[in-house]
């Protein structure tokens, strides 16, 4: 059973440009979360989507945005890049429902770097 | 707000020893909690979850315990080996809204085991 897959791995960007990622759950998992890890802040939640509803947001700016799609796969969009939007983007998924079935798996990240 | 502290910061230990993570959350009203483990640059991997109705979890050489009410989780690695040497995370998942898949995280514990 494939893992979760985010795509791309690493990223070079400029400030002012925006940015694109993509994460592919686990086949059948329907929640698909955001994660941002940086030295300073450690690893704090985004975004968490479930059958293409975001049901919870983090307190990050507006400029950082997500969306489903119907096959469960999850976008997040960064605009407006700043230096410090440097950091690892984590996705997570799990089934979305019931217990004890919450676990939640992590992808390998992407690095994104803003220069 | 929820606060999750994993102490210590970091741990140097010499092959085949036992030892004991910490991990304190501020709030009980959990629903579970999850111990990852993460290699350098590289995303998270999902060592235990206890559910909040749980008082432990065993995986091999791993062991991890929850008391809800004083805020504690411990994880126990037996017999320790240099492939352990990682960053350990703790993880704590609280009803947020409709969604139960909001994850606080500690800063984690960075261990070393020594061949």
């Amino acid at each position: 059973k494939a893992g979760v897959t985010q795509t791309p791995r690493y990223l070079i960007k400029t400030r002012g440009q925006q940015v694109t990622l993509s994460c592919s759950p686990i086949s059948g998992h329907r929640s698909v979360s955001w994660y941002q890890q940086t030295p300073g802040q450690g690893l704090q939640f985004l975004f968490e989507y479930f059958s293409e509803t975001q049901r919870n947001k983090g307190n990050f700016p507006g400029r950082f945005s997500g969306r489903q799609f119907s096959n469960s796969r999850s976008e997040m969009n960064v605009s407006t890049l700043e230096l410090g939007d440097s950091a690892l983007y984590l996705c997570a998924s799990s089934l979305g429902r019931g217990r004890p079935l919450n676990e939640q798996f992590f992808g390998p990240g992407t690095r994104l770097t803003v220069l | 707000k929820q606060e999750v502290t994993q102490i210590p910061a970091a741990l140097s230990v010499p092959e085949g020893e036992n030892l004991v993570l910490n991990c304190s959350f501020t709030d009980s009203a959990i629903y579970n909690l999850q111990w990852f483990r993460q290699d350098p640059g590289k995303g998270l991997t999902s060592l235990l979850l206890i559910q909040s109705s749980q008082r432990e979890q065993t995986s091999g050489r791993l062991n991890a315990s929850l008391d809800k009410s004083s805020g504690r989780s411990t994880l126990y690695i037996a017999a320790s080996q240099p492939g352990d040497s990682a960053t350990y995370l703790c993880a704590v998942n609280r009803n947020s809204g409709g969604s139960n898949y909001k994850l606080t995280f500690g800063k984690g514990t960075l261990l070393t085991v020594n061949p």
